[in-house]
């Protein structure tokens, strides 16, 4: 069966140390996206890209890159961790112009 | 922009109680509309969808209905169960945007 991943479940980082939070979708989606979780905020967007090559700037995409160099992996990396963004974050991918969008099961990061 | 704004919870029922949580929204156009659900330790998977004015979703006993002329999008189920304990989020999906853009979640515990 098709699946999205995310991996590690959970990490704990001091801050200023980079860190590389990793996607992987099966689904064969051209559409990718990180997202952060907080309490009273919901779902916030990070970055997303619309396939290979392709990245875009979310609402909170401060301190955050991302890199496609194929179709099933998009890395999400804190350049130097900030006690703010300790947070869970999702991965999610769609197809096409739809909407429905399928969710990882989240990355628990701790910054100290 | 788009916005989605839902009953702020935390909502506790007793089994077998009538459940309504309401989710409004602002958007440009004609915007498709979700209920997604996060059990704990998961990440969201989709409940139910609604593409147009005046369209029913319906799922696992949970239904809601696109009133465009209210701009609402109200998540109903006739009688809980312990194991519909999880947060709800609601959405919507603009295809000028390409993004989905969510509420804050609402926390539901249901009470055996």
């Amino acid at each position: 069966d098709a699946e999205i991943t995310q991996s590690p479940r959970h990490k704990i980082t001091e801050t200023g140390r980079q860190v590389t939070l990793a996607c992987h979708q099966t689904w064969n989606h051209n559409n990718m996206f990180w997202y952060r979780q907080d309490l009273g905020h919901g779902l916030r967007l990070i970055h997303y890209s619309y396939g290979v090559q392709d990245t875009n700037k979310g609402e909170v995409s401060d301190g955050y890159s991302v890199s496609r160099s194929n179709t099933e992996d998009l890395p999400l990396t804190l350049e130097s961790a900030a006690s703010s963004q300790t947070s869970v974050y999702f991965c999610a991918s769609s197809e096409g112009d739809r909407g429905e969008q399928f969710f990882g099961p989240g990355t628990r990061l701790t910054v100290l | 922009g788009d916005s989605v704004t839902q009953m702020e919870g935390p909502v506790t029922l007793s089994e077998e109680a009538f459940l309504t949580i309401n989710c409004t929204y602002t958007a440009t156009g004609y915007p498709s509309l979700f209920w997604y659900v996060q059990y704990p330790g998961e990440g969201l998977q989709l409940l139910l969808k609604a593409t147009k004015a005046d369209d029913k979703g319906s799922n696992k006993g949970f239904e809601a209905t696109y009133r465009k002329e209210t701009t609402s999008f109200h998540l109903e189920k006739g009688s809980v169960q312990v194991s519909d304990s999880a947060v709800y989020f609601c959405a919507l999906y603009s295809g000028s945007a390409r993004q989905l853009t969510f509420g804050s979640g609402t926390q539901l515990t249901v009470l055996p």
